[in-house]
């Protein structure tokens, strides 16, 4: 089992709705989280990040944690059309490094 | 206040030759790594350096070293290029280590014909 693993997509939502992205993550002592997003060609750029004490919201982003599920999710609300990306969730792993997702990309329709 | 700069953006060699890239954390981080990034592994980890000392290593081959320095500056070196070696090699400082926020460069594109 892969540590980090992310549906690959495509997602595609219609401006102005919910998008949801889910990452799980196999180590049950995980205390941090990371979203990062990427646009093509482009390096990944820090969104979000929460901590294992509780779920995170900041302005159209909404970061929560499930720690019996061990999976984190990342909600978009009021997606627009600049929000079409990868979004890639990081965990620091058992061996002291940062594990990535292979992300979901996300394309949201005018 | 300035974020992490890579030097060169782009970069074409030939197999067999040997590669160095820079990369120059924001003030004040102390913790830089350095990932490879393919269309079809992902972003993988390749090591990782605080106060130029190497504190983790991903399961790359021994082609692949860095180094840091005094002003946390870092340099990696890929030796004896393969073809397989054609990725986007990104560089990210934190503060203090991985459990902090990383920030990633801009990235150095490396094309091996």
């Amino acid at each position: 089992q892969k540590e980090v693993e992310q549906n690959s997509g495509p997602l595609s939502v219609p401006e102005g709705a919910i998008a949801s992205l889910n990452c799980t993550y196999s180590d049950r002592g995980s205390q941090s989280f990371f979203w990062y997003r990427q646009y093509s060609g482009k390096s990944p750029e820090l969104i979000m990040f929460i901590y294992s004490n509780g779920d995170k919201e900041d302005g159209r982003f909404t970061a929560q944690l499930n720690k019996a599920s061990q999976y984190v999710s990342l909600l978009i609300r009021d997606s627009q059309p600049s929000d079409s990306a990868t979004y890639l969730c990081a965990v620091p792993g058992s061996a002291r490094q940062l594990t990535f997702g292979s992300g979901t990309q996300l394309t949201v329709l005018p | 206040k300035a974020g992490v700069t890579q030097t060169p953006r782009y970069l074409i060699k030939t197999r067999g030759q040997q590669v160095t890239l820079s990369c120059s954390p924001i003030s004040g981080h102390r913790s830089v790594s350095w990932y490879q990034q393919t269309p079809g592994q992902g972003l993988q980890f390749l090591f990782e350096y605080f106060s130029e000392t190497q504190r983790n290593k991903g399961n790359f081959p021994g082609r692949f070293s860095g180094r840091q320095f005094s002003n946390s500056r870092s340099e990696m070196n890929v030796s004896t290029l393969e073809l397989g070696d054609s990725a986007l090699y990104l560089c990210a400082s934190s503060l203090k280590d991985l459990y902090n926020e990383q920030f990633f460069g801009p990235g150095t594109r490396l094309t091996v014909l």
